[in-house]
């Protein structure tokens, strides 16, 4: 069975630009997280998508935006990057609501 | 702000010791508590999860949860330098992954 898969691994972006991120499930499993992981601080809880919707958002400025597509798989979209919007971006999948989470690898997304 | 405390480190044990990861949490709400293990650049890996005060054994994992003085701690018997890593401890007030909130970690280093 195929991991959550990120893509890319690394990202380089300047000031102001926009970053998109895509993470596909395991297969079966139908909700998706993102989170965000600075260097130094702990997972911060970004999105969560389930069954094509978007279910939750953490504490994050309306410029982190994503979208779940039918096959379950998600893309978060970051506009007007900053340059503390440099860090680990995880991706997360469950079977349900209620199942325990999977990490991908993340993407390493850097702003200069 | 529901905050899940521990100590940074890093903490240093020798191979074969028991090393003893110690985490807080501020809401008395929060009914689920994992521990994930994350080597260095890498997505954090679940390994231990526990409901009910008391403990619960895996292996050489041992997780003990205490309710009443919120707090959580993670015990790895006969370490060993693969364990080196940052321990994760997080806790979550409902039956959804967006409601759980993660610390910033304990980096364990077991020396040879």
């Amino acid at each position: 069975e195929a991991g959550v898969t990120q893509s890319p691994t690394h990202l380089i972006k300047t000031r102001g630009q926009q970053a998109t991120l895509r993470c596909s499930p395991i297969s079966g499993h139908t909700s998706v997280y993102w989170y965000q992981q600075a260097l130094g601080l702990g997972l911060q809880f970004l999105l969560w998508y389930d069954e094509g919707e978007e279910r939750n958002r953490g504490n994050f400025p309306p410029r982190f935006s994503g979208r779940q597509f039918p096959n379950y798989s998600s893309e978060l979209n970051v506009n007007a990057l900053e340059l503390e919007d440099s860090a680990l971006y995880l991706c997360a999948s469950s079977r349900s609501r209620t199942g325990l989470n999977t990490f991908g690898s993340g993407t390493r997304l850097t702003v200069v | 702000q529901k905050e899940v405390e521990q100590n940074s480190g890093p903490l240093s044990v020798p191979e074969g010791a028991i090393a003893s990861l110690n985490c807080t949490y501020s809401d008395r709400g929060s009914q689920s508590f994992f521990w994930y293990r994350q080597y260095s650049g890498k997505s954090p890996e679940l390994i231990m999860f526990i409901y009910s005060n008391g403990d619960k054994e895996d292996g050489r994992f041992t997780a003990q949860l205490n309710k009443a003085s919120q707090y959580v701690s993670l015990l790895i018997r006969d370490s060993q330098p693969s364990d080196s890593a940052t321990y994760l401890c997080a806790a979550g007030g409902g039956i959804s992954y967006d409601k759980v909130i993660f610390g910033p970690g304990t980096s364990l280093s077991v020396i040879p």
